[in-house]
């Protein structure tokens, strides 16, 4: 059972550029986590998506930021407009049924680095 | 706002002493702790985790507390081995949101000297 999926490893940007981070969860989970994590700091929650829906975003900055978890595909974190300081590592993790609040499982991640 | 500090933020023991990280949480609703472990270049790792209805909880070498009533919990690693040298997070949930929202300490570097 793989475990939760996240491409690209590294993304490199230029300013107002686009980012686009995906993240394809465990098999048999339905509930999907974006968490941002800068330097020497602790990992902070973004989103909280099921299936085709936006549960929680109250860790998503108002602009430029959006996420989705399709029906069909992986979750997709979406950076617009991307400023140096959206430089960070982004972490996707996945939980299953029924327990949306434990047990999360996380994937290696996409370090972004705006230029 | 929701806060859980972590100390010390940086700790070295010798080979096959025991570790102790601290946290402490605001959020009196917290019930779910779990303690992840970062390696270089991955992705955190759920290494235990423990419910505001039990006090300890134990899993061979890896063991966490937790007082309710103090908001403190802590990690303790026995025996340690060079491979136990990470970074570790310890987390509280923020109920009742119920939403998958972990609030994570600052991180602990733990470096195992051989």
């Amino acid at each position: 059972n793989a475990g939760v999926m996240q491409n690209p490893r590294h993304l490199v940007r230029r300013r107002g550029q686009e980012a686009r981070l995906r993240c394809s969860p465990m098999k048999g989970h339905s509930h999907v986590y974006w968490y941002r994590q800068l330097p020497e700091e602790g990992l902070k929650f973004m989103v909280y998506l099921q299936k085709e829906n936006i549960i929680d975003e109250s860790g998503m900055p108002k602009e430029r930021f959006s996420a989705e978890f399709p029906k069909e595909g992986p979750s997709i974190l979406r950076i617009q407009q991307v400023v140096r300081g959206d430089s960070a590592a982004y972490f996707c993790a996945s939980s299953p049924p029924g327990r949306q609040n434990e047990k999360l499982f996380f994937g290696s991640g996409t370090q972004l680095s705006v230029l | 706002g929701e806060n859980v500090e972590q100390h010390p933020s940086t700790l070295s023991v010798q080979e096959g002493d025991s570790a102790v990280i601290k946290c402490t949480y605001s959020d009196s609703a917290s019930n779910y702790f779990p303690w992840y472990k970062q390696e270089l270049g991955k992705g955190p790792q759920l290494i235990i985790d423990i419910r505001s209805n039990v006090g300890e909880k134990k899993d061979q070498r890896i063991a966490v507390t937790l007082n309710k009533t103090a908001k403190h919990f802590s990690l303790h690693i026995t025996e340690t081995q060079p491979e136990d040298s990470a970074v570790y997070f310890c987390a509280a949930n923020t109920p009742p949101s119920n939403t998958g929202k972990l609030i994570f300490g600052q991180g602990t570097t733990l470096q195992v000297k051989p």
